[in-house]
């Protein structure tokens, strides 16, 4: 079954280690895209990329930076974690390009706790 | 540049009560709208969405929305809810090639 999957779901780590965040879609999207959504909040768009080799920064200012080598994978990392970026983070793919369909699929997220 | 407003943050209703989710878009150009729900703990899911063509959309559990673009509104609807609606909802506006840019969410509330 074609799906979106993001592991870990839930992340808890100590102030200053180094995170991966994984994303992996099988449904051959170029579009992928990161969002981050503090409780009871909008999403914000963090990263985003239109295929392999291709990362752009998103609307919300994010220490993170992300990957794109292979078309299924879209890793986002945190090089010293740090409490502030406690929130939870949604992994999310589309599939058409220039066209009006931005129909997203959305993996389940991560809970990431940055003690 | 475009922007989404959700009316309500908090929508308390009993169980088989019809409830609506209010969301105002601004955007200077055409725009595609959706509705996506996120239950506890889940990603988000696409309820519903209008690209062209007819103003009123029906999407998956019995919900509905119509596009109105002189109000610039696209409400989303139900006529009777259920517990398991319970869930935080999300208007999202796109134009073409564009990203989705979300609102902030209303969480719906159904209570027995």
């Amino acid at each position: 079954e074609a799906d979106i999957y993001q592991t870990p779901r839930y992340l808890v780590i100590g102030t200053g280690k180094k995170i991966t965040l994984e994303c992996s879609q099988t449904m051959g999207h170029d579009k992928m895209y990161w969002y981050q959504q503090d409780p009871g909040m909008e999403l914000h768009l963090i990263h985003y990329s239109y295929g392999v080799n291709s990362t752009e920064k998103g609307d919300l200012s994010s220490e993170s930076t992300v990957s794109r080598i292979r078309t299924e994978h879209f890793p986002l990392t945190l090089e010293s974690a740090r409490p502030s970026h406690t929130s939870q983070y949604l992994c999310a793919s589309s599939e058409y390009w220039g066209e009006s369909d931005q129909s997203y699929t959305f993996g389940s997220g991560t809970r990431l706790t940055v003690v | 540049a475009q922007s989404v407003t959700q009316l309500d943050s908090q929508v308390p209703v009993f169980e088989e009560a019809p409830v609506e989710l209010r969301c105002n878009y601004s955007s200077s150009v055409s725009v595609y709208l959706f509705w996506y729900v996120q239950y506890p703990n889940q990603g988000l899911q696409l309820l519903l969405k209008y690209l062209s063509g007819s103003t009123l959309v029906k999407g998956i559990n019995g919900f509905e929305a119509e596009f109105n673009k002189s109000q610039t509104s696209f409400h989303l609807r139900k006529p009777s809810v259920h517990i398991s609606d319970t869930a935080e909802y999300f208007c999202a506006v796109s134009n073409q090639g564009g990203k989705l840019i979300f609102g902030q969410g209303t969480e719906l509330s159904v209570k027995p």
